[in-house]
């Protein structure tokens, strides 16, 4: 089956640590995304990708950093400067810049800093 | 800049009762309109999308959104809801360079 997987599904770190979310993707799409998902707040770009070797800050990228070697791996980590990291992390992919096409999500990852 | 609004942060109904879940946005372009389902510690998945023809775009699980671009909106409607459809829903508009804005989201409670 095609689809986005990320792991861990859930994720517990001690402040001061830096941590690796994974997310593949075997669509074959271009495009990849990283939400952040908060109470409320709905959706908040971090970091997305339009091609290999190629990404760019969202909305709120302060924290974070990524990288894409693969087409099919966005890996998101996220460092000791995110001051407030307990969050809902969402990976997306799509096919292309289009504006028509639809974003493909995966499970998501719980992060929980102690 | 294209932004998405939520009137709704929560909408509780009764199983087999109709709902609607509104939606506005402003954009200075032509614009693309997305509603998302996410239910209880999972991704988003796609229900229905408006790019262009009819305004009355149908989904899956019986709902449908209406684009009315007088007013502005796309409001997700279904005649009757099931327990099942218990879940958040997001509004989403597409921009340029592929990316997207989505709104705060709609927390949908169908009680039995």
């Amino acid at each position: 089956d095609g689809g986005i997987t990320q792991s861990p599904k859930y994720l517990f770190r001690k402040e001061g640590q830096n941590v690796t979310l994974s997310c593949e993707q075997n669509l074959n799409h271009d495009a990849m995304y990283w939400y952040r998902q908060d109470p409320g707040q709905g959706l908040r770009l971090i970091y997305y990708s339009q091609i290999v070797n190629d990404f760019q800050k969202g909305d709120i990228a302060e924290g974070y950093s990524v990288s894409r070697e693969k087409k099919e791996s966005f890996p998101l980590t996220v460092t000791s400067a995110q001051k407030n990291p307990t969050a809902f992390y969402l990976c997306a992919s799509r096919r292309g810049q289009g504006r028509t096409d639809t974003q493909y999500f995966g499970p998501g990852t719980r992060l929980t800093v102690l | 800049a294209q932004s998405v609004t939520q009137l709704d942060s929560q909408v509780p109904v009764f199983e087999e009762a109709p709902v609607e879940l509104r939606c506005n946005y402003s954009s200075s372009v032509s614009v693309y309109l997305f509603w998302y389902v996410q239910y209880p510690n999972q991704g988003l998945q796609l229900l229905l999308k408006y790019l262009s023809g009819s305004t009355l775009v149908k989904g899956i699980n019986g709902f449908e959104a209406e684009f009315n671009k007088s007013q502005t909106s796309f409001h997700l409607r279904k005649p009757s809801v099931h327990i099942s459809d218990t879940a958040e829903y997001f509004c989403a508009v597409s921009e340029k360079k592929g990316k997207s804005t989505f709104g705060d989201g709609t927390t949908l409670t169908v009680k039995p």
